[in-house]
């Protein structure tokens, strides 16, 4: 079956600085990737879908220029959590298609924590 | 209107019993319904998705039932194992647009 690969799966960060997570598709090439934020005991949050080779469309509410997202190939995209202060400290997922509209496969998730 | 209630919050079984979680939308153009599992700290993993045009799907122990003109879902867990417990999430989906989630039953199955 379809394998997504998310790293790093946890990461602790000085509040000021920038983190970086990757999503990758090892078996299939994903033209979209979608990344949510969890907070603890709550269900998925989606913060933007990823297209292959052009802009990723943020979520209402979501700051753009605080989430960087970049899909530059079918089978890699980053979310780049940048300035991350405290309250950026979640559990963070993506999830790739294969091409179809329903085969989607999640990421192990990434725990971030901003100290 | 793209809302997705789900029941209960919290769902406590013995050993060897029946789970059922319920899931309500009100979006008739969704035309996929997966439920998820998701453990502490990963990623939440499909379970088992039923179409519209179905009433009800089996997968070894876990069965959606699927009831349209109710535009209600359920996942049954039969047998249910200490191992299942977990957070489930129903979804719903229109074609090329984004998964609605459900918010989540966590489930604690005893020994």
């Amino acid at each position: 079956g379809a394998v997504v690969s998310q790293h790093p799966s946890r990461v602790i960060c000085k509040s000021g600085t920038s983190v970086k997570i990757e999503c990758r598709s090892l078996d299939f090439q994903a033209t979209t990737m979608f990344w949510y934020r969890q907070f603890p005991k709550q269900s998925l949050m989606l913060m933007a879908t990823s297209n292959e080779g052009s802009k990723a469309t943020y979520e209402q509410g979501v700051e753009k220029d605080k989430f960087l997202i970049n899909h530059a190939s079918l089978t890699l995209s980053t979310l780049t959590v940048t300035s991350a202060h405290p309250e950026d400290s979640s559990f963070y997922i993506c999830s790739a298609g294969e091409g179809t509209n329903y085969g989607y496969t999640f990421g192990s998730g990434t725990r971030l924590t901003v100290v | 209107q793209q809302q997705v209630k789900q029941s209960p919050q919290s769902l406590i079984v013995q050993k060897g019993g029946i789970s059922i979680i319920n899931c309500a939308y009100e979006n008739t153009a969704f035309d996929y319904f997966p439920w998820y599992q998701q453990f502490p700290g990963k990623g939440p993993a499909l379970l088992i998705a039923i179409r519209p045009d179905v009433s009800e799907k089996k997968e070894g122990r876990f069965t959606i039932s699927f009831n349209k003109s109710a535009k209600q879902f359920s996942l049954h867990i039969m047998d249910s194992q200490p191992g299942d417990s977990a957070t489930y999430f129903c979804a719903a989906k229109v074609g090329g647009q984004n998964f609605v989630f459900g918010p989540g039953t966590r489930l604690s199955v005893l020994p």
